[in-house]
């Protein structure tokens, strides 16, 4: 069984650049999860989809950041237009029941410069 | 005060001893508690959750959890140099689903 599935797993972009980043869940989770972890601090909750619908997206930092689920099964995130703070590693996540055990992809490591 | 507090270490222990991690948390109302393992560039993978008082014990792991004290740790028996890693222990919030993390406590094994 395919793991979490993250593209890409470096992007090196300019303030001012838009980048997308792609999340493929386990097949048949319904739960899609974003967090991230800035340099030197803990892995944040960014937003949760359960299907296409997003369930809780009280952790996306400000309307730079848009995640979008289409047919409820891969997931994008979005940064436009990306400042120097948005670098880090984002790290997407899955589950097949809400609440229940995370599965993690390997992240991507953003850097804006 | 951070939601979820660990030592970031490093915790430095020799093989075949016992690893001690801990973990204090803010919310009263959290249910669920996990500890995740990652290694060095990879994803954090869950190797224990615990959700009453007391102790679970899985393999060489035991979680023990304190929700008067607020409290969460992980033990690790017999330690092996495969179980040098970052540990995170994370905590349901209250009423929703997702995750606080804690820094991580990174380990190290030592033969």
């Amino acid at each position: 069984e395919a793991g979490v599935t993250q593209f890409p797993s470096h992007s090196v972009i300019e303030k001012g650049q838009t980048v997308t980043l792609r999340c493929d869940p386990i097949s048949g989770h319904d739960n899609l999860y974003w967090y991230r972890r800035v340099m030197g601090k803990e892995i944040k909750f960014l937003l949760h989809f359960v299907k296409e619908s997003k369930q809780d997206e009280s952790g996306m930092p400000n309307n730079r950041f848009l995640a979008e689920r289409t047919g409820g099964t891969y997931s994008t995130l979005k940064v436009q237009p990306a400042e120097l703070e948005d670098s880090g590693v984002y790290f997407c996540a899955s589950s097949p029941i809400t609440g229940e055990k995370l599965f993690f992809g390997s992240g991507t490591q953003l850097s804006v410069l | 005060q951070k939601e979820v507090e660990q030592n970031s270490g490093p915790l430095s222990v020799p093989e075949g001893a016992i690893a001690s991690l801990n973990c204090t948390y803010s919310d009263r109302g959290s249910q669920s508690f996990f500890w995740y393992r990652q290694y060095s560039g990879k994803s954090p993978e869950l190797i224990m959750s615990i959700y009453s008082n007391g102790d679970k014990e899985d393999g060489r792991f035991t979680a023990q959890l304190n929700k008067a004290s607020q409290y969460v740790s992980l033990l690790i028996r017999d330690s092996q140099p495969s179980d040098s890693a970052t540990y995170l222990c994370a905590v349901n919030a209250f009423n929703t689903d997702k995750l606080i993390f804690g820094t991580g406590t990174r380990l190290q094994v030592f033969p």
